[in-house]
């Protein structure tokens, strides 16, 4: 199974600051991966998908990057509504694996 | 817009069966797969597997090879999940979601197994 591994697990933040998520896979993944938002009590909201192409609806501070085994998600000066936690998803092999998340909290 | 919404919280004991629906609206049904994932309390999203509605064709992962069923009734735009005998660790919040990629999700599940 590819493994996904995000850091940092958690992380403090302010609002306005800038914030970057990092996903590593144990293998190459081409672009099939997808970056995930989920608040407590909630499903999760996909975010991006195909490493960098923002999902219809999202604000624009969320952007991702990356290639090969390394993935980025990052946002731009961060609003209250964006403390939650985020997961990386691969669908590139089966079994689909996702990262273990990053909780995003406010300073 | 693409709708996903899925049956109600399940208690069940262990040993015993629950059947969890989704009924998808908004787009074509049987074009799309839909995908099982669940999350234990606590825990990271977990894939169980996969169904393409239009020809019935699963992909389970390993671990729930034997004990799950997924289904879909084209007639009712509408998957199912069944998962069998049920143990403490299989509590959990099951959600359904469009195709592999998981681009629409369903409100989610709660599945309790307690005796």
């Amino acid at each position: 199974d590819i493994q996904m591994t995000q850091s940092p697990s958690s992380l403090s933040a302010s609002v306005g600051d800038r914030v970057t998520i990092t996903c590593r896979a144990s293998q190459g993944i081409r672009n099939d991966l997808g970056w995930y938002q989920q608040k407590p009590g909630k499903a999760p909201k996909r975010l991006i998908y195909a490493v960098s192409s923002l999902q219809s609806g999202v604000p624009s501070r969320f952007s991702g990057s990356g290639s090969g085994t390394e993935f980025t998600l990052t946002i731009t000066s961060l609003q209250p509504e964006d403390f939650a936690t985020y997961y990386c998803l691969q669908h590139d092999t089966y079994p689909i694996t996702f990262g273990q998340g990053t909780r995003l909290e406010i300073k | 817009q693409v709708q996903l919404v899925q049956s109600g919280a399940e208690v069940k004991k262990p040993g015993a069966s629950v059947k969890v629906s989704c009924k998808a609206s908004g787009y074509s049904f049987p074009s799309y797969g839909i995908t099982w994932v669940r999350q234990a309390p606590g825990q990271r999203l977990e894939w169980m597997g996969w169904i393409t509605p239009y020809n019935r064709n699963t992909n389970y992962a390993q671990k729930f090879q034997g004990r799950v069923t997924m289904t879909a009734d084209t007639s009712t735009s509408t998957a199912y999940m069944e998962l069998r005998g049920l143990r403490s660790d299989d509590t959990a919040v099951y959600y359904c979601a469009r195709q592999e990629t998981l681009d629409s999700w369903g409100q989610g599940t709660l599945v309790t197994v307690s005796s």
